[in-house]
């Protein structure tokens, strides 16, 4: 069974602060997404990541899919109360499928 | 483009009833995935459908079941509820070639099984 494990599962912070969340696996994957959804809503994709070792940036998002392509992290800098919300990664199975294996999420808070 | 529809959006149940959700994707999109979202599980893949076939399928068991018309919209269906299949429904398009393209989630169509 292939799993991903995301921590912390709850971040509190104030605005300005730094922060790293972080999606492990035993498993490879094809690709590595991430998303962020609201309450009420459903997932909304931030980025997608694919070769091993790749770092992309999002403003003050920065993600990077691990050299193995089994881990992933998503640095904020200078968090801000927009920031709050569920971070989940997600790893795609295949090409072959649009299934998506999810981590476990991130609940983040940032506090003005 | 009108996003990713999901009807209805709030639904509360019984046990032992059944249940019918429905989702419109993106026009042009052909590819329709199925979540089932809970505190406890996360996010868990239900099924996938590509050109009214079922190209995918979760570990669920067979109270839960999906199909596609020819207009690419979804449905899918949960006999003989139960108390855990609470949840937030969600469903996903995408244009359909494997590999590529992002999925677009819809909000969700929140279950509650009293």
């Amino acid at each position: 069974t292939q799993l991903l494990e995301q921590s912390p599962q709850f971040l509190s912070i104030q605005e300005g602060e730094n922060l790293t969340v972080y999606c492990n696996s035993s498993s490879v994957f094809s690709s590595l997404q991430w998303y962020r959804q609201e309450p009420g809503e459903g997932p909304v994709l931030l980025v997608t990541v694919v070769t091993g070792g790749e770092v992309k940036k999002l403003k003050r998002l920065t993600f990077q899919f691990g050299d193995a392509r089994k881990d992933s992290s998503l640095h904020i800098t200078a968090a801000q109360p927009g920031d709050t919300g569920l971070y989940l990664c997600a790893g795609e199975v295949s090409y072959n499928t649009d299934k998506l294996i999810f981590g476990t999420g991130t609940r983040l808070q940032v506090f003005p | 483009k009108a996003g990713v529809t999901q009807t209805p959006r709030y639904l509360i149940k019984t046990r032992g009833q059944q249940v019918t959700l429905s989702c419109s994707p993106i026009s042009g999109h052909r590819s329709v995935s199925w979540y089932q979202q809970t505190p406890g599980q996360g996010l868990q893949f239900l099924f996938e459908y590509f050109s009214e076939t079922q190209r995918n399928k979760g570990n669920f068991p067979g109270r839960f079941s999906g199909r596609q018309f020819s207009n690419s919209r979804s449905e899918m269906n949960v006999s003989t509820l139960e108390l855990g299949d609470s949840a937030l429904y969600l469903c996903a398009s995408r244009p359909g070639l494997a590999g590529g393209g992002t999925q677009y989630f819809g909000p969700g169509t929140r279950l509650l099984v009293l």
